[in-house]
């Protein structure tokens, strides 16, 4: 894999389901891995920075996961609400910051 | 505190026109990234500042597009004789360092129309 690649490219859920999301990365000369939100007319914002093969982390309902070794992580959200309704976008970091990022995954909650 | 901020939100110019796009980062962080995102793709990097300097540029299109950073704070990208492809949005984001993993913080974007 030479790019991030994340799918599926959008997703509909009922209120109340739970999801999850995949991004895949290049595996060599890994350094980071990004998970940001991006609601339409604002910025996007930071969700999780990961760096260790194996590690989770969690913000309320939404969790993420990393394999640095095959080159994946997932995206939890646990009972989605309307709110949840955003992009999300991964992406991978070399030691200089710069991001390269996948083309997101499109979430839409109903109520 | 406050956050990125950028201007103008929108613009629209006419093709062969320059255009300025501003960045102001976060008090106190020294790295600044521009990128883009045109319709349908993903978000584009396009540079990256450490202080003044512009150590990757890699990411810049074409030698129509330029950036510069003063006092290791405003930023601005310049498009000299715009084309239609131009039209995205720019988003320009800060952190505390050039040095990974610190978060980006992004800005609310300029969105960019070549008529």
């Amino acid at each position: 894999i030479l790019n991030v690649e994340q799918s599926p490219q959008s997703l509909h859920v009922q209120e109340g389901d739970s999801t999850n999301f995949t991004c895949s990365f290049p595996s060599s000369n890994f350094y980071a891995l990004h998970w940001y939100r991006w609601e339409t007319a604002k910025s996007p914002e930071a969700l999780f920075v990961m760096t260790l093969n194996g590690d989770e982390k969690k913000k309320g309902r939404i969790s993420a996961t990393l394999n640095t070794k095959e080159g994946y992580s997932y995206l939890y959200i646990k009972g989605s609400q309307p709110e949840d309704s955003a992009t999300y976008l991964c992406a991978h970091s070399s030691n200089t910051g710069k991001l390269i990022f996948g083309q997101g995954t499109t979430l839409q909650v109903k109520p | 505190g406050a956050g990125v901020s950028q201007s103008p939100s929108n613009k629209v110019t006419e093709k062969g026109k320059d255009v300025e796009l501003r960045c102001d980062p976060i008090s106190g962080h020294t790295a600044l990234y521009w990128y883009r995102q045109s319709l349908g793709q993903g978000l584009e990097f396009l540079i990256y500042f450490q202080g003044n300097s512009a150590p990757d540029k890699s990411g810049l299109p074409s030698d129509r597009f330029s950036a510069e950073r003063t006092g290791g704070s405003v930023s601005t990208l310049t498009i000299q004789r715009t084309q239609q492809e131009d039209s995205a949005v720019y988003l320009c984001a800060s952190s505390y360092a050039g040095l990974a993993p610190n978060e980006q913080y992004f800005g609310p974007g300029t969105r960019l129309t070549v008529t």
